[in-house]
């Protein structure tokens, strides 16, 4: 069981927006920044927002990020075949023991 | 450009042990603070731990506190994971990943391509 939770699937067609969201606690999204990682078939995660809305250098404003209390979101706007992939949200908790922590994982299908 | 290359998975037996190696190039590896995270087959992303950029803090998920040590050779831009009393629950991919500040932001801009660790009898 993850300490964030994400749905387990989303799905949209090409050309669609589609949000996923990731639900924690005050121990971790409420005090700390949020990331997000996609992660295609068969490869490594690649970083795709951090510190809860920025962008690194190469990923396109189709993909978004926002928190509001314990919950972050990622939005994908203009949905590719590409985009396939598992998401991930991550975050510090900083409750007994530091640690970081991760959703479950969303499955992203592009129908 | 910034690469990471691990090495050292397998097949152990339970209770056996494994170092892995993960060979860091493109950016100046005494900087950054790295991590191992981990990725059972099928199932999601497991952070493992976290070594500061001169290797004197360190932190571990509780799963595996007592078992593994991090460790890091900054002279030879690498990072290790010594991983001993191996358990089936430890069988994943394990990833080496570069925290995005000079600090433990749990933020990681930079992975390498994984290397699997199968424990089975």
């Amino acid at each position: 069981q993850s300490v964030l939770t994400q749905p387990p699937s989303v799905s949209a067609a090409p050309g669609q927006k589609v949000t996923i969201s990731c639900s924690g606690s005050s121990s971790n999204i409420g005090n700390n920044y949020v990331s997000w990682y996609q992660q295609l078939p068969g490869t490594a995660p690649k970083l795709l927002i951090y510190d809860n809305n920025k962008r690194p250098s190469g990923i396109p404003d189709r993909f978004s990020g926002s928190k509001s209390g314990t919950s972050a979101t990622l939005g994908i706007t203009g949905l590719q075949t590409g985009d396939e992939a598992d998401y991930y949200c991550g975050t510090w908790d900083s409750s007994l023991s530091a640690e970081v922590v991760f959703g479950g994982g969303t499955k992203l299908t592009v129908l | 450009q910034v690469q990471l290359v691990e090495s050292g998975g397998g097949l152990v037996k339970p209770g056996g042990s494994l170092r892995l190696s993960c060979a860091a190039s493109g950016f100046t590896f005494s900087d950054y603070y790295m991590s191992w995270i981990r990725q059972a087959p099928g199932k999601g992303l497991e952070w493992v731990s976290y070594i500061s950029s001169s290797g004197s803090t360190i932190y571990y998920a509780d799963s595996v506190k007592g078992r593994f040590t991090i460790s890091r050779d900054n002279a030879k831009n690498s990072l290790y994971l010594q991983m001993n009393s191996l358990r089936a629950e430890d069988t994943a991919v394990y990833y080496c990943a570069r925290d995005r500040l000079l600090a433990a932001a749990g933020t990681f801009d930079y992975w390498g391509q994984g290397t699997l660790v199968t424990v089975s009898s």
